[in-house]
């Protein structure tokens, strides 16, 4: 079965400092990954997603993550983040194989606190 | 209007009552899903079903039953409530061909 590791519950920031949110995934077989956003009060949407071709991903809101086999791992970076990023992010997996048939696995989330 | 659409958003209920959360989608989908959020630990997944005749158990289904009613209507019940269900629970669908979940606005449940 697969798994997802988000190794920081919290990541304080200050406005307009980059920021790296961790994840690191477990699984025998290949995987396609996903970062999904919960802003406060709010559902989760998707922010980005691997699931073939080029390793680094651009998501909205100038997101972009990097998906490294070798390390199993699929950061989620921003050069310059906003007040307005401070949400709850959330790192996610499935089986590529019979993809219609797989489920979501989630991390259990990063809070990302921006301050001024 | 939302394309996935939970009632109600908010519930408080007391220990030992029958209580449905329902979730219905616009957007045509197949599959949809039934997690729970608690805090430090992420979402779980309590039920999914693929169509109108497939249901399948989640991680955590101990507690819960759903009704898939049409392909755009699934309600999760809670039999029996208990406290540790206090939880947000959120509803999403996915087209079978891609692979992205679409989530409602989640149900806030208390349980006294």
């Amino acid at each position: 079965a697969q798994s997802v590791t988000q190794l920081d519950s919290q990541v304080p920031v200050f406005e307009e400092a980059p920021v790296e949110l961790r994840c690191n995934y477990s699984s025998s077989v290949s995987v396609y990954l996903f970062w999904y956003v919960q802003y406060p009060n709010q559902g989760l949407q998707l922010l980005l997603k691997y699931l073939s071709g080029s390793t680094l991903v651009k998501g909205i809101n100038g997101f972009e993550a990097e998906f490294n086999k070798s390390q199993t791992s699929f950061h989620l970076r921003k050069p310059s983040v906003h007040i307005s990023d401070t949400a709850e992010y959330f790192c996610a997996v499935s089986l590529t194989m019979n993809s219609g048939y797989s489920t979501l696995t989630f991390g259990k989330g990063t809070m990302l606190l921006v301050s001024p | 209007d939302a394309d996935v659409t939970q009632t109600p958003r908010n519930r408080i209920t007391k220990t030992g009552k029958r209580i449905m959360l329902e979730c219905s989608q616009t957007k045509g989908h197949d599959r949809m899903y039934w997690y729970r959020q608690d805090p430090g630990l992420g979402l779980r997944l309590i039920y999914y079903s693929f169509d109108v005749k497939d249901i399948n158990k989640g991680e955590i289904s101990d507690g819960y039953s759903v009704s898939r009613q049409a392909q755009a209507k699934f309600s999760l019940s809670l039999e029996s409530a208990i406290p540790n269900q206090t939880a947000l629970y959120f509803c999403a669908t996915r087209n079978r061909s891609k692979n992205i979940q679409y989530f409602g606005a989640g149900t806030r449940l208390s349980v006294l």
